[in-house]
């Protein structure tokens, strides 16, 4: 079974600084797939980034990045420029690699509550 | 697209009642997710259907817990009886069959239920 862990329960950063999310996970599948969704007060489920292992290139999206490294099973996200409306719930999640006709569910660590304070 | 519409947005029920959550997936998903929420276990898998089948069930608590998919655009997650232990946020999520074009699986959220059993 797959594992994800999120050492940090909650973080707080000055709007317009950088901030870093860790996420380790513990699994014995070579290809997966990880993701970072975040979940603001209205409490949406709203997918940040993705990332397929079996590439190399860390997954960007604007202001968001992942520093992906396999062999330490480290999935760790950068916030740059933090804006108030990136305070939420932060959750890094697994999921196994798929067919080309699969699915899988996702296996969701315990989150990190980040506040951006103006 | 409208995205993965979930009802009722709150209940509040008493125990010992029948709870009856619904999902609206998108069109042309084929898959679909429940999730729920807990502080002290936080985001989990109950259940997930293919092709309106259920492939996945172990995550579903107990007896009291039952899902159908009577056709591909709509989902119940009935709780009966309900106990205050069943109180949480109850996510759907749809998906694809497999990755979209971009390479990787996407499973896309509602915005949940949120569930108080007194």
């Amino acid at each position: 079974a797959q594992t994800v862990t999120q050492s940090q329960p909650e973080m707080s950063v000055q709007e317009a600084e950088t901030v870093t999310l860790s996420c380790t996970y513990d699994t014995s599948e070579n290809n997966y797939y990880l993701f970072w969704y975040k979940q603001p007060p209205s409490r949406q489920m709203i997918l940040v980034i993705r990332q397929e292992a079996y590439k190399q290139q860390n997954a960007t999206e604007n202001r968001f990045s992942v520093n992906f490294q396999k062999a330490a099973k480290s999935f760790s996200l950068k916030i740059s420029d933090s804006q108030l409306g990136d305070t939420a719930m932060y959750f890094c999640a697994f999921m196994k690699h798929v067919s080309n006709f699969g699915n899988e569910k996702l296996t969701f660590g315990t989150g990190t509550r980040l506040t951006i304070i103006p | 697209d409208a995205g993965v519409i979930q009802s009722p947005r709150h209940e509040v029920t008493e125990m010992g009642q029948e709870v009856t959550l619904r999902c609206k997936p998108i069109s042309g998903h084929d898959y679909l997710f429940w999730y729920r929420q807990t502080m002290m276990r936080g985001l989990e898998l109950l259940i997930y259907f293919n092709n309106n089948v259920p492939i996945d069930d172990s995550g579903m608590p107990e007896d009291r817990f039952s899902a159908k998919m009577p056709n591909a655009s709509f989902s119940t997650l009935k709780i009966q009886p309900s106990e205050p232990r069943d109180s949480a946020v109850y996510f759907c999520a749809s998906s694809l069959a497999g990755p979209d074009g971009s390479g990787v699986v996407i499973q896309y959220f509602g915005a949940g239920t949120r569930l108080s059993v007194l």
